[in-house]
């Protein structure tokens, strides 16, 4: 069945460690974004890709990077600059991106959880 | 900027009971409008969406309505279940802004038998 996966569900981290996310559609979508979600807060922003290369920051990417080699693929990297990491994270993605006239249906994963210990 | 503005929950209601949670918006022209819904311990789903003035979204007894002139497109349903139990997610997505959907706070519903 198509649809976005990602990995780990769970995952905990030392201070000073990097971490990454894995996020994968089959979906042949273009654009696949990060969201970061806290108790009250809603979702956040933190990347977004339109295309493959191609990626811009959202809202709340500092402490993040993120990559985009394959069309598939939106890894999400958590770095050790980033000083409140715990949260849950969410990727999407759509066929025709958000800011258009025809914007079509967000696809959601089902998030990943992070800690830090 | 883009913002999306909705009541703080949790909204606890009886079964059968009539639902609304408000949501207003702040966007640079006439933006798409989205809600969302939040099972526990999933990702987000599509509920409605609107994509003009008027409009109305619906889907599985929800609806809402592109209201311009107040700038909100509050969530209804007539008779809520145990089942509609979750968080709720108003969006927009702004046509001259950045491509990306900017979300609300997300207002938790909570339906006791």
């Amino acid at each position: 069945d198509g649809g976005i996966t990602q990995s780990p569900k769970y995952l905990f981290r030392k201070e000073g460690q990097n971490v990454t996310l894995s996020c994968e559609q089959n979906l042949n979508h273009d654009a696949m974004y990060w969201y970061r979600q806290d108790p009250g807060q809603g979702l956040r922003l933190i990347y977004y890709s339109q295309i493959v290369n191609d990626f811009q920051k959202g809202d709340i990417a500092e402490g993040y990077s993120v990559s985009r080699e394959k069309k598939e693929s939106f890894p999400l990297t958590v770095t050790s600059a980033q000083k409140n990491p715990t949260a849950f994270y969410l990727c999407a993605s759509t066929l025709t991106p958000a800011g258009t006239m025809n914007t079509g249906e967000l696809f959601f994963g089902e998030g990943s959880r992070l800690t830090v210990l | 900027g883009d913002s999306v503005t909705q009541m703080e929950g949790p909204v606890t209601l009886s079964e059968e009971a009539f639902l609304t949670i408000n949501c207003t918006y702040t966007a640079t022209g006439y933006p798409s409008l989205f809600w969302y819904v939040q099972y526990p311990g999933e990702g987000l789903q599509l509920l409605l969406k609107a994509t003009k003035a008027d409009d109305k979204g619906s889907n599985k007894g929800f609806e809402a309505t592109y209201r311009k002139e107040t700038t909100s497109f509050h969530l209804e349903k007539g008779s809520v279940q145990v089942s509609d139990s979750a968080v709720y997610f108003c969006a927009l997505s702004s046509h001259t802004g950045r491509r990306a959907l900017t979300f609300g706070s997300g207002t938790r519903l909570q339906v006791q038998p």
